[in-house]
């Protein structure tokens, strides 16, 4: 099992760009999260979808992020157009099921920085 | 809402030393409490879990027991070493409710042991 891979692990972008990570979940895993990290706000939550449906998208900061799963096995996070503060850490985890964390499995993050 | 507190780090420590890393929260209901571990450049590993009162969990030397009274899970090594060196995260998990399926995180306590 190849784990929770995440594409690319850098990006480095000019503001206003588009940027676009990618994410492929664990094979079986029926929910995928994202998470950003940064120094200032710690991890925080951005969308989780169950069986490729959007569940929650409460943590999305704003319309210039999108987050769409067309199949099981990727998912996608969008920033259009990219601004500085969005540079952070951003993590895809999947899980087996939503009953707790155990099932976690986070992938090693795409660092964004836009300059 | 459901919200975790950690110990504000940097905890600092020479190695065999004896580490504390104090986590507190808020839930309703019955929660299931986490404790994650970061290393440097890579993502979040479960590190152990416990799902209900008085539970210990237990992995690689650290131990954490769930305090329903006190809402703790703090979590301990005896002896500490270079190489657990990284941020560990407290979390919790609700099994219903709006917050099914969700991790929420404290945030983060940098350990570094030094030789």
């Amino acid at each position: 099992d190849a784990g929770v891979i995440q594409s690319p692990r850098h990006e480095v972008t000019e503001m206003g760009q588009e940027v676009t990570l990618r994410c492929k979940p664990i094979s079986g895993h029926d929910y995928l999260f994202w998470y950003r990290q940064t120094m200032m706000r710690g991890l925080e939550l951005l969308i989780y979808f169950n069986n490729n449906v959007p569940i929650d998208d409460s943590g999305m900061p704003e319309d210039r992020f999108s987050a769409k799963m067309p199949n099981a096995s990727f998912s996608t996070l969008k920033i259009q157009p990219s601004e500085p503060r969005d540079s952070a850490v951003y993590f895809c985890a999947s899980s087996p099921s939503g009953r707790g964390g155990a099932g976690y499995t986070f992938g090693s993050g795409t660092r964004l920085t836009v300059v | 809402g459901n919200s975790v507190t950690q110990m504000e780090g940097p905890v600092t420590l020479s190695e065999e030393a004896f580490l504390t890393i104090n986590c507190t929260y808020t839930a309703t209901g019955y929660p299931s409490l986490f404790w994650y571990v970061q290393y440097p450049g890579e993502g979040l590993q479960l590190l152990l879990k416990a799902t209900k009162a008085d539970d210990k969990g237990s992995n690689k030397g650290f131990e954490a027991t769930y305090r329903k009274e006190t809402t703790s899970f703090h979590l301990e090594k005896g002896s500490v070493q270079v190489s657990d060196s990284a941020v560990y995260f407290c979390a919790l998990s609700n099994a219903g409710g709006t917050s099914y399926g969700k991790l929420t995180f404290g945030q983060g306590t940098i350990l570094t042991v030094h030789p």
